[in-house]
């Protein structure tokens, strides 16, 4: 089932600071957040593991709360790079059959 | 080497052509991944590999069909496709077919006439 992500578009100037959100409706085993320039593939950024575990770059913060089915990611001190299109991907188990499932997106513009 | 690469870069090709696309990594990881992406839009994946075995076909159409002629290479090959598959081919691979990052590779723009 599609995680629902929040919001869709978010317009920031330069230096100020943006939270996603992606919830699921589903019990989640892991939560990934990828970024994806206009004509690019999508980058990794992060993943947050149930039970506490969280990888990914220095400059990226993100949360998991299991209980809620809730992942934000935070971006602080916007710079024009972080523009694109951010995507959580919502991991339904650690089985064999493990797959990720991508909400929709947030479309970031950062102005000068 | 963070590096997947794919080719071609754009597909034209008529309805009833066969095609096929290319996807190469050399970071040793055992799952390779095929996701479609239509514009302004998320991701949808097709298939997984792991480990060279088909582990998750995502009920994609039989004119797709997916090869891993082994753990660096994945193909795709295309036969008899609609104007509706008409989008971006994504390869990913990742450590193992698990909660492990995936690493992208620029996908195949692919027009179909």
């Amino acid at each position: 089932q599609q995680p629902v992500q929040s919001p869709q578009a978010v317009i920031l100037r330069e230096g100020e600071d943006a939270v996603i959100n992606c919830s699921s409706s589903k019990a989640l085993y892991s939560v990934h957040w990828y970024r994806q320039k206009h004509g690019e593939a999508p980058v990794f950024l992060m993943i947050l593991l149930k039970g506490g575990e969280q990888k990914g770059h220095d400059k990226i913060s993100a949360s998991f709360n299991e209980k809620k089915q809730q992942s934000s990611l935070y971006l602080t001190a916007s710079q024009l790079s972080y523009s694109g299109t951010y995507f959580c991907g919502t991991g339904n188990s650690g089985g064999s059959n493990y797959k990720l499932t991508f909400g929709k997106g947030t479309l970031l513009t950062v102005n000068p | 080497d963070t590096e997947v690469t794919q080719t071609p870069k754009h597909l034209v090709m008529g309805m009833t052509n066969k095609k096929s696309l290319k996807c190469e990594q050399h970071m040793g990881h055992r799952a390779m991944y095929w996701y479609k992406q239509k514009a302004k839009k998320p991701p949808e994946l097709m298939f997984v590999y792991s480990y060279e075995k088909l582990s998750i076909n995502e009920s994609v159409p039989s004119r797709f069909s997916p090869e891993c002629p082994n753990s660096s290479l994945l193909n795709l090959h295309l036969h008899a496709l609609q104007p509706e598959d008409s989008a971006l081919y994504l390869c990913a691979s990742s450590q193992e077919a698990s909660y492990y990052e995936q690493y992208f590779g620029p996908g195949t723009r692919l027009t179909v006439t």
